[in-house]
């Protein structure tokens, strides 16, 4: 069973630091593109980052660029994302989602970690 | 960027009539070295990740109920759900997988009338 658990959201204050993981089991990890989306409260989805089956190749939407680091580590079917210098509008639910190809379709998505940024 | 818009924002449909959901992308998503759209469409019920539905525009996921078909090309796609089931209710979105940022549309959210 293909099973994608993401875990590591929190409350954390403006400007402080966060680290998502997700744990990947039920299929073969290298075989995929894996993403984070998240979605603000009530709000719709935003695609954030991606990287490569091997990890050479990142990729990221502007508002997250130089402050959130997505990366994965193969030998333990995990990915991750560093977030740094958070702010009120990164609050969201953020699920990470797998693909078979560079930005998609994502086929098979975790239930999600809420990160809640506040003071 | 390539921006995503969907109308109708909300929809409700009798059940067992047919749901019609517009998509239009700001620049095309047809690549044409593999003819194929960069576009997929998703269903978010409350509390739940987005599911998969449809992909290269048309092509429907595995296990998706065939009441649900996707159509168009370039920067106008359509998704339908032939006959309203009550379990349909959800937000509908979809999404270009042709340039990053990899966006999405805002949703269109579907209701039993």
């Amino acid at each position: 069973e293909v099973q994608l658990v993401e875990s590591g959201g929190g409350l954390v204050q403006p400007g402080g630091s966060l680290r998502l993981s997700c744990a990947a089991s039920g299929f073969t990890f290298t075989d995929y593109w894996m993403s984070w989306v998240r979605q603000a409260p009530g709000k719709g989805l935003e695609w954030v980052a991606n990287i490569k089956q091997d990890g050479s190749a990142t990729y990221y939407v502007d508002s997250v660029k130089g402050r959130f680091t997505i990366s994965r580590d193969n030998a333990k079917n995990s990915l991750y994302l560093q977030m740094n210098n958070l702010r009120a509008e990164d609050t969201a639910v953020y699920y990470c989602a797998r693909a078979s190809r560079w930005g998609g379709p994502f086929d098979f998505w975790g239930q999600g970690t809420l990160v809640t940024v506040s003071s | 960027d390539i921006v995503m818009t969907q109308s109708p924002d909300s929809l409700a449909v009798s059940l067992g009539e047919r749901a019609t959901i517009n998509c239009r992308s700001s620049q095309s998503v047809l690549y044409s070295s593999d003819n194929k759209n960069y576009l997929a469409w998703y269903q978010q019920k409350p509390g739940q990740p987005p599911k998969l539905l449809i992909y290269w525009a048309s092509t429907r996921e595995s296990g998706v109920p065939d009441r649900f078909s996707g159509s168009g090309s370039g920067t106008d796609f359509t998704l339908t759900i032939s006959s309203l089931q009550a379990e349909d209710v959800a937000v509908y979105y979809c999404q270009q997988y042709y340039s990053t940022p990899f966006l999405f549309g805002l949703g269109t959210k579907l209701e039993i009338k």
